[in-house]
């Protein structure tokens, strides 16, 4: 199957700084791609979709300002979590969708990223 | 709005037997698709069936398979011959508004399964 990379896995950082987390889509072009947040033992919230080449579609009650999403080329989408605070600590999936869209619509998954805010 | 509704946080089988996992879903859409993702400790999603929601048979993958009550707006996972490795989250997801939409989850059942 197709194949997404996610960097980094883990990430410690002070509060009020930023980090970016990349994804990136290793063996296809992806036109979208998703970010989602997932607390511990929960399900994953999805936070915004991603195309190339346009501004990202955040979900509701999610800041776009606190979590920039850029989607520069076919095969990479960038997610900065700006002014980072303990609250923020996470664990950051991306997703993407092949550019053919696929007949089944199939959603290809990152391995994660953990974010810790100390 | 769509919903997705798991109602077994966790659950529990022997290695070697059948276990079934449960999921309804609600949606006003008449085109979707319907997945059953794993999430094993290591954190990665994993695909582990898909079902879409025209086609009234039911999805099978080796030891995974399907029950898509269409009318019901049910979709579970039955897992056969359950294996260590099947130790997981399940996530079962709905994915509207065509193959362009977006995926909706559940919260999940933790399913151990025991030597």
């Amino acid at each position: 199957g197709a194949v997404v990379s996610q960097h980094p896995s883990r990430v410690i950082c002070k509060s009020g700084t930023s980090v970016k987390i990349e994804c990136r889509s290793l063996d296809f072009q992806a036109t979208t791609m998703f970010w989602y947040r997932q607390f511990p033992k929960q399900s994953l919230m999805l936070m915004a979709t991603s195309n190339e080449g346009s501004k990202a579609t955040y979900e509701q009650g999610v800041e776009k300002d606190k979590f920039l999403i850029n989607h520069a080329s076919l095969t990479l989408s960038t997610l900065t979590v700006t002014s980072a605070h303990p609250e923020d600590s996470s664990f950051y999936i991306c997703s993407a969708r092949l550019r053919a869209g696929g007949m089944t619509g199939e959603l290809f998954f990152g391995e994660g990223s953990r974010l810790t805010v100390l | 709005a769509q919903t997705v509704t798991q109602s077994q946080p966790e659950m529990s089988v022997q290695e070697a037997e059948t276990v079934t996992l449960s999921c309804t879903y609600d949606t006003s859409e008449s085109n979707y698709y319907l997945f059953w993702y794993k999430q094993p400790p290591s954190r990665q999603m994993i695909l582990v069936i898909r079902q879409e929601a025209y086609k009234q048979q039911n999805a099978t993958e080796n030891r995974f398979s399907v029950n898509f009550q269409k009318a019901a707006k049910s979709f579970s996972l039955k897992i056969s011959d359950s294996q260590l490795g099947d130790t997981a989250m399940y996530f079962c997801a709905i994915l509207y508004g065509g193959s362009q939409g977006n995926l909706i989850f559940g919260k999940g059942t933790k399913l151990s399964v025991k030597p």
